[in-house]
């Protein structure tokens, strides 16, 4: 069974605190990683992608990538109340044939509280 | 000038019910996708198709089948409704380029079986 698992939280930080979220994945095959946000009652919106080892920043957003371990993490600066939302990881894995059944297997999220 | 667009928003029936829910894309891609998210934010995969070609075929009972008149629409109808239906059914296109597969979703379609 191929997984990606996430702790579904609340996850509560301060504002102004780093929020660290964190993500592990089944199979070594997967290719590239994605952190989505979603606000309640809205889609999923897609904030960073990783495919290589090492860090990844995107402003106050820094995307983590650890092959060897299976482990991706999401860490968020200066949290603001805007970043309260629920943050879920995708894994693209490996297609069964050809590129159209590439396909995003998600965790079941994280949620984020910034308190103010 | 939204690039996935899915009707109807809110869809709230009977059991028994049969119901469709439909989607369209702008973005020129070639695939498109319907996901299903549960109460507890769990979103999975239903079906993906490719130039309007079923691809993924995820356990889904048939009583939920996918349309694709062009691989710009593509339709989800569901059949005898059950009371474990309900949930929020989001349809999503993917562009895919440089190994790197980008989902866009569409605003979902909160589906209530009563």
């Amino acid at each position: 069974q191929k997984e990606v698992e996430q702790n579904s939280g609340p996850l509560s930080v301060p504002e102004g605190a780093i929020a660290s979220l964190n993500c592990t994945y089944s199979d070594r095959g997967s290719q590239s990683f994605f952190w989505y946000r979603q606000y309640s009652g809205k889609s999923p919106e897609l904030i960073m992608f990783i495919y290589s080892n090492g860090d990844k920043e995107d402003g106050r957003f820094t995307a983590q990538l650890n092959k060897a371990s299976q482990y991706v993490s999401l860490l968020i600066r200066d949290s603001q109340p805007s970043d309260s939302a629920t943050y879920l990881c995708a894994v693209n894995l490996r297609p069964l044939s050809g590129a159209g059944s590439y396909q995003l297997t998600f965790g079941k999220g994280t949620k984020l509280s910034v308190i103010p | 000038d939204t690039a996935v667009s899915q009707t109807p928003k809110y869809l709230v029936t009977q059991m028994g019910n049969d119901k469709s829910i439909k989607c369209e894309q702008n973005l020129g891609h070639d695939t498109m996708y319907w996901y299903k998210q549960d109460s507890k934010k769990f979103l999975k995969i239903m079906f993906s198709y490719n130039n309007k070609e079923l691809i993924i075929n995820e356990t889904v009972p048939n009583r939920f089948s996918p349309k694709s008149p062009d691989k710009a629409h593509l339709n989800l109808h569901i059949n005898s409704l059950e009371l474990g239906d309900s949930a929020v059914y989001f349809c999503a296109s993917s562009h895919f380029k440089g190994g790197i597969l980008k989902l866009f979703f569409g605003s979902g379609t909160q589906l209530s079986v009563l």
